[in-house]
């Protein structure tokens, strides 16, 4: 059964930092992994897509980076600004048929301070 | 802004009785997934439809079902609410074959 664990629960930085968030997944048989941002109480924005046959994905300050045998994925920020304030929640999808189910992990809730 | 819209934004029901969300997808997204997202946690998978048909379910009772209409629009609903159904639901929507899903904002809905 896939389980995806997200590290650290909680994370407040000083605006200007450069950060990385944690995820891990214990089924490398993945198809791909998304990260989210998540605003309370709102919906899901999709951030980055990686394909498991892909190894990063960039967007902006942006970065994810996927290690498939280790079972791990990093989202890193550069230069976080008080708007990056949300969850970032990662998901994979383990391939089965024509069903895309995500399987997401409890989110890191990141504070930047002005 | 996703194109993905969900209604009710809130809803507030008593344990027992039955409720019904709804959820339009981006237009041309044939697929819709639902999912539950209970406070500090991640979302869970309720269900996936396709065209019409359901195609896939995580581990959730029978008392939730759901429908999608030939528009793609889609429903769904939860008989006999218990304390536990008290969460976030969001549904999803995409082209069937392609793997990027497009989340709505939700329906908070509280059991009381």
């Amino acid at each position: 059964k896939q389980e995806v664990t997200q590290i650290p629960a909680a994370l407040s930085v000083p605006e200007g930092e450069n950060l990385v968030l944690n995820c891990s997944f214990t089924d490398s048989a993945i198809y791909n992994l998304q990260w989210f941002r998540q605003d309370p109480g709102k919906g899901l924005t999709s951030l980055l897509l990686i394909q498991s046959s892909q190894r990063e994905q960039t967007s902006g300050r942006l970065n994810a980076s996927l290690d498939k045998s280790s079972g791990r994925s990093t989202l890193y920020i550069a230069a976080s600004q008080p708007g990056d304030s949300a969850t970032y929640l990662c998901a994979v999808s383990n391939y089965g048929g024509a069903t895309n189910k995500l399987i997401f992990g409890t989110g890191t809730l990141l504070a930047v301070q002005p | 802004e996703t194109g993905v819209t969900q209604s009710p934004t809130h809803l507030i029901k008593t344990r027992g009785q039955q409720v019904t969300l709804r959820c339009s997808s981006q237009s041309g997204h044939n697929t819709v997934s639902w999912y539950q997202q209970a406070l500090g946690q991640g979302p869970q998978f309720i269900f996936q439809y396709y065209r019409e048909e359901e195609n896939g379910r995580g581990n959730f009772p029978p008392r939730f079902s759901g429908l999608q209409f030939p528009n793609y629009s889609s429903e769904l609903n939860v008989n006999a609410l218990e304390l536990d159904d008290s969460a976030l639901y969001l549904c999803a929507s995409r082209v069937g074959g392609r793997h990027e899903q497009y989340f709505g904002p939700g329906t908070r809905l509280t059991v009381t």
